[in-house]
């Protein structure tokens, strides 16, 4: 299973872009790449997900380039809601999801 | 039901007690997952089932975690003789296959375990 390396932390106010990237060096032909949210006391929500190119859905963007290496999830227009662990993980078919420690994003008004 | 269920929300037990964790999945849902999660972490994998079939345990931090799923549907993560380090969420998720291509995982709210 690849691992992922994202960013421990960001910070943005409200109404910005928000950009995080991951990087997935070892990505497999086979695996997609997901998006989850969390907030506190609660379970990962699942957010978008990928294979190359681009994906948009009314939450987020997904931003993949050729080598599929690294992705970019584009949050645009954060609010204070946005304040969450947003993790990036990759696998494919019936694979288990690895978590790492996300990133802890901050929206300040 | 709407999404998964996990109960109880909170549990705490005494060291050395047994615990029964439950987790109802979405109705049709075969895939099922159970990970730990301790406070500032992201979530760790315990075992995952297809169906009534538990396909992979290789999570499971040792011979005292129980976990089984019956009948495909409902699962239990059971905890034998609990110790202060099992302190931790967990959640439970379920998705309509695998948790890789194209399927969605959906998780529940997790239960906060406190072994005292």
């Amino acid at each position: 299973l690849a691992k992922t390396t994202q960013p421990i932390s960001m910070d943005s106010y409200e109404g910005q872009e928000v950009n995080i990237t991951c990087s997935h060096n070892n990505i497999a032909t086979n695996d997609y790449i997901t998006w989850y949210q969390q907030f506190p006391s609660q379970g990962p929500r699942f957010i978008i997900q990928g294979y190359k190119t681009k994906v948009t859905n009314e939450v987020a963007s997904l931003f993949i380039p050729a080598d599929r290496k690294s992705s970019t999830l584009s949050l645009p227009r954060v609010s204070l809601s946005d304040t969450a662990v947003y993790y990036c993980l990759v696998g494919g078919g019936t694979d288990k999801l690895i978590f790492g420690t996300g990133t802890r994003l901050q929206v300040f008004p | 039901g709407a999404g998964v269920s996990q109960s109880p929300r909170y549990k705490v037990a005494k060291r050395g007690q047994d615990v029964a964790l439950r987790c109802d999945p979405i109705s049709g849902h075969v895939s099922l997952f159970w990970y730990q999660q301790a406070l500032g972490q992201g979530p760790e994998f315990l075992t995952y089932f297809q169906n009534e079939a538990q396909l992979d345990k290789s999570g499971l931090p040792s011979d005292r975690f129980f976990a089984e799923r019956p009948e495909g549907s409902v699962s239990t993560l059971k905890i034998q003789r609990t110790q202060q380090e099992d302190s931790a969420v967990y959640l439970c998720a379920s998705s309509f296959l695998g948790q890789g291509a194209s399927t969605e995982a959906f998780f529940g709210q997790g239960t906060r375990l406190t072994v005292v």
